[in-house]
């Protein structure tokens, strides 16, 4: 069975610094992988999807991942962030049967 | 385009009671999934609904059953509720005519509190 693991449950970082939010994920076929984020009070929001081709996604809101099959991470990446990027981000899996797997969370929490 | 509309947001039950949860996909999307979401567990599958068929089922119990109308809309039962049943249910709706590689578009859920 496929599975993700979010290596960092919590990532706290400085206003206008870099993150990186790691995602592994176990797999020996083909994966369609994508991004989330959960704000307070809110379902889940599509940030980036990788389904073929370029290894590099750009998502919305300045987010990136890079797709490494070698290593099996789809590691989520912003070279800025805001104040308002604080929320949980979630990495997921789609099965060959159209479910999603999720890692457990990664809460990114951006100070001033 | 509106998103996708859970009702309600919140509800309040006891032990032994039955909810049911409903669920509006974007227009023009046909599959409709949905997850629980809990503090423990994390983001787990429920079903997938396609058509009005349910087209792929999680490692719920019996407890859990849904169905989806011939406008996709869909609802959720949960019979017997027990304690642990208190989490966030989300409902997603999948782009396209339903792929299995297309994203979904998660509704901002319904908060069920069991007392």
């Amino acid at each position: 069975a496929q599975s993700v693991t979010q290596l960092d449950s919590q990532v706290p970082v400085f206003e206008e610094a870099p993150v990186e939010l790691r995602c592994n994920y176990s797999s020996s076929v083909s994966v369609y992988l994508f991004w989330y984020v959960q704000y307070p009070n809110q379902g889940l929001q599509l940030l980036l999807k990788y389904l073929s081709g370029s290894t590099l996604v750009k998502g919305i809101n300045g987010f990136e991942a890079e797709f490494n099959k070698s290593q099996t991470s789809f590691h989520l990446r912003k070279p800025s962030v805001h104040i308002s990027d604080t929320a949980e981000y979630f990495c997921a899996v789609s099965e060959n049967t159209g479910k999603l797997i999720f890692g457990q969370g990664t809460t990114l929490q951006v100070k001033p | 385009k509106a998103g996708v509309t859970q009702t309600p947001r919140y509800l309040i039950k006891t032990r032994g009671q039955q909810v049911t949860l409903s669920c509006s996909p974007i227009s023009g999307h046909r599959s409709v999934s949905w997850y629980q979401q809990t503090p423990g567990q994390g983001l787990q599958f429920l079903f997938e609904y396609f058509s009005e068929t349910q087209r792929n089922k999680g490692n719920f119990p019996g407890r859990f059953s849904g169905r989806q109308f011939s406008n996709s809309r869909s609802e959720m039962n949960v019979s017997t509720l027990e304690l642990g049943d208190s989490a966030l249910y989300l409902c997603a709706s999948r782009e396209g005519t339903g792929q299995l590689n297309q994203p979904q578009h998660f509704g901002d859920g319904t908060r069920l509190s069991i007392l």
